[in-house]
């Protein structure tokens, strides 16, 4: 079975111009996440889809961030414009249906390291 | 709010020596407590979890007890070998569905 997959796996950008991340969650995972690790710090929480819609994006910086998941498939977060700040690595997960109240495992994928130069 | 606190690194042993990473949390309510693992060039692992009070996980050697009277998940090895070396994250969840993770851990593992 096929992991999580990321794309790009780099990206070098200047201050102002965009980018598009994209993952690809396990295939029959309803939910989708979204996490990032700015240098040396803790990975953060950004959002979690369940299947096409966005369940909790409470930690999303700001509006310069959208993402999206159309279908319920593959997820793409687009960074515009971009800033210094935003450099980092960006992972994703996946997870099964929840059921009750235990936390599903999630699976993550390898990262997109992101820098703005 | 929820949160977790990870013992700094990096962290550098010779092999067989005996590992420990502290972490403790804070978290209202009664959250599952993991370690996941990121190897060079790799994204991030589960290595091991523990869904309530006094569970052990254990996988690969590793094992840490979920304690919540310290309110910690201290990740220990008996003998570490030079493939273990990796970054190690603890994190936890609670009622919602995101993790919350410390900022890593940084091991070495020398021949």
């Amino acid at each position: 079975e096929a992991g999580v997959t990321q794309f790009p796996s780099h990206s070098v950008i200047e201050k102002g111009q965009t980018v598009t991340l994209r993952c690809d969650p396990i295939s029959g995972h309803d939910n989708l996440y979204w996490y990032r690790r700015v240098m040396g710090k803790e990975i953060k929480f950004l959002l979690h889809f369940v299947k096409e819609s966005k369940q909790d994006e409470s930690g999303m910086p700001n509006n310069r961030f959208l993402a999206e998941r159309t279908g319920g498939t593959y997820s793409t977060l687009k960074v515009q414009p971009a800033e210094l700040e935003d450099s980092g690595v960006y992972f994703c997960a996946s997870s099964q249906e929840r059921t009750g109240l235990r936390s599903e495992t999630q699976y993550f994928g390898p990262g997109t390291r992101l820098l703005v130069l | 709010g929820d949160s977790v606190t990870q013992m700094e690194g990096p962290v550098t042993l010779s092999e067989e020596a005996f590992l420990t990473i502290n972490c403790t949390y804070t978290a209202t309510g009664y959250p599952s407590l993991f370690w996941y693992v990121q190897y060079p060039g790799e994204g991030l692992q589960l290595l091991l979890k523990a869904t309530k009070a006094d569970d052990k996980g254990s996988n690969k050697g590793f094992e840490a007890t979920y304690r919540k009277e310290t309110t910690s998940f201290h990740l220990e090895k008996g003998s570490v070998q030079v493939s273990d070396s990796a970054v190690y994250f603890c994190a936890l969840s609670t009622g919602a569905n995101n993790l919350f993770f410390g900022t890593g851990t940084r091991l070495t593992v020398i021949p």
